[in-house]
């Protein structure tokens, strides 16, 4: 069964840094680009970053790029997200999803990021 | 690079078919096969339904079916039922910085 597990959200202060992870399990993950995908509270869902299966190309959205940085470790079968320079615009529930073609099969569960003074 | 356009709501009683349309444009929807869909449950992740325009993963009921002319892209639910009121989003491969985009929702109600 596929799984992704995401962690490390929480309360940050403007301006302040944040590592999400996201374990996976049930596939075999280096073959896999993955992406994070973020639902900001009562709002719609927001691609935000993705990365190649062997870690050497990656893109992102304009409003989080020079910011975020989104890298992989296939030999720990996780992803993750540096978030730094926080805005309180950045305040969502951050997805990670596998990313076979262009859609997003599988999703984690999701971790909340709360950027507030 | 703006959202994709779907209707706020979308309502029909059990048994019926309804429709939810996602409108974008040329460097979206109506550039590319590569447009999906996602049903998600209040505080849940979503669930891939519809891939490629009109792919259905296994295991997603086939009252479930997407189709595309043009720049708009749909979803149809046949045979609806309780358990398909929920969120509804599009999204679509895009040739903008921004790789992806997805649409801004739309609220199924199963009268």
């Amino acid at each position: 069964e596929v799984q992704l597990v995401e962690s490390g959200g929480g309360l940050v202060q403007p301006g302040g840094s944040l590592r999400l992870s996201c374990v996976a399990s049930g596939f075999t993950f280096k073959n896999y680009w993955m992406s994070w995908v973020r639902q900001a509270p009562g709002k719609g869902l927001e691609w935000v970053a993705n990365i190649k299966g062997d870690g050497r190309q990656s893109f992102c959205v304009d409003s989080v790029r020079g910011r975020f940085t989104i890298s992989r470790d296939n030999a720990k079968n996780s992803l993750y997200l540096q978030m730094n320079s926080l805005r309180a615009e950045d305040t969502a529930v951050y997805y990670c999803a596998r990313s076979p073609k262009f859609d997003f099969d599988c999703w984690g569960q999701g971790t909340l990021v709360t950027v507030s003074s | 690079q703006s959202a994709l356009t779907q209707p706020a709501s979308v309502s029909g009683s059990p048994g019926q078919s309804i429709t939810i349309s996602c409108t974008g444009t040329n460097s979206d929807v109506g550039g590319y096969n590569h447009v999906s869909w996602y049903q998600q449950y209040p505080g849940k992740a979503p669930k891939a339904m519809i891939s490629e325009a009109s792919d259905r993963p296994s295991g997603v009921s086939n009252r479930f079916s997407g189709s595309k002319s043009g720049n708009t892209a749909s979803l149809t639910i046949s045979g609806l039922q309780a358990e398909d009121e929920a969120d509804y989003y599009c999204s679509s491969y895009t040739s903008g910085s921004t790789l992806y985009v997805f649409g801004t929702g739309t609220k199924v109600t199963v009268l």
